[in-house]
């Protein structure tokens, strides 16, 4: 079944470990997003990813890290995790990075950081 | 700044028709989607404005004006599934979606 598939579903981590979220689509997507939501705020870009080999930052990017080796993956790293990183992480693709392309979103990582 | 403002939550009539406002002020405009959350689950898209007038797509329409800066997404025929948060985007100048915070519709019998 086509789309973006997340893992893991939900995490809970002690603060100051390491942790990487997995992202992968099936689409050929060039470009794929990560965004976290919190409680009465909108969707914040954490990073972003043009295409396969380029990488961007986004609105809140401090404490997280990523990379896109391929088309079809991208990984969101928490290098030391802190419990203001504790949120839902959404990530997203979309065919290009403008004009009318909509974007698609993996159904989410709960991550609770202790 | 760059500012995105919409109602914190509505209530609405099973049957009856609501109208989710959104305010922007962003640096540039490429275009402004809605899209549909349910608890738990991933954001769905539901329409694209980019010219100012009204866009329909069955029970939903989505109109846009930008010399005012605002869009609005109207429910028609209201049904329970459609009990969600309604989120409102707009694409800036860098071709990044700004987000609300969200409507979160409320549907009574």
């Amino acid at each position: 079944i086509a789309g973006i598939t997340q893992a893991p579903t939900s995490q809970i981590l002690a603060a100051g470990r390491r942790m990487t979220l997995r992202c992968t689509q099936d689409m050929r997507h060039n470009a794929m997003y990560w965004y976290r939501q919190d409680l009465g705020l909108g969707l914040r870009l954490i990073h972003y990813s043009n295409t396969a080999g380029t990488t961007g930052k986004g609105e809140v990017p401090d404490g997280y890290s990523v990379s896109r080796a391929n088309t079809d993956d991208f990984p969101l790293t928490l290098a030391s995790a802190v419990p203001s990183q504790t949120s839902v992480y959404f990530c997203a693709s979309s065919e290009t990075s403008g004009g009318t392309d909509t974007q698609y979103f993996g159904p989410g990582t709960r991550l609770t950081v202790l | 700044g760059q500012n995105i403002d919409q109602p914190t939550e509505m209530t609405a009539t099973e049957g009856a028709i609501v109208q989710i406002n959104c305010t922007y002020q962003t640096s540039g405009f490429n275009g402004l989607f809605w899209y549909q959350q349910h608890a738990g689950e991933a954001p769905t898209f539901l329409s694209y404005n980019v010219l100012d007038g009204l866009e329909e797509k069955g029970r939903f329409s989505s109109f846009l004006s930008r010399s005012k800066g605002y869009s609005y997404l109207l429910l028609k025929e209201l049904q329970m599934k459609d009990s969600a948060s309604y989120l409102c985007a707009v694409r800036d100048s860098n071709y990044q979606l700004i987000w609300g915070a969200g409507t979160k519709l409320i549907i009574k019998p």
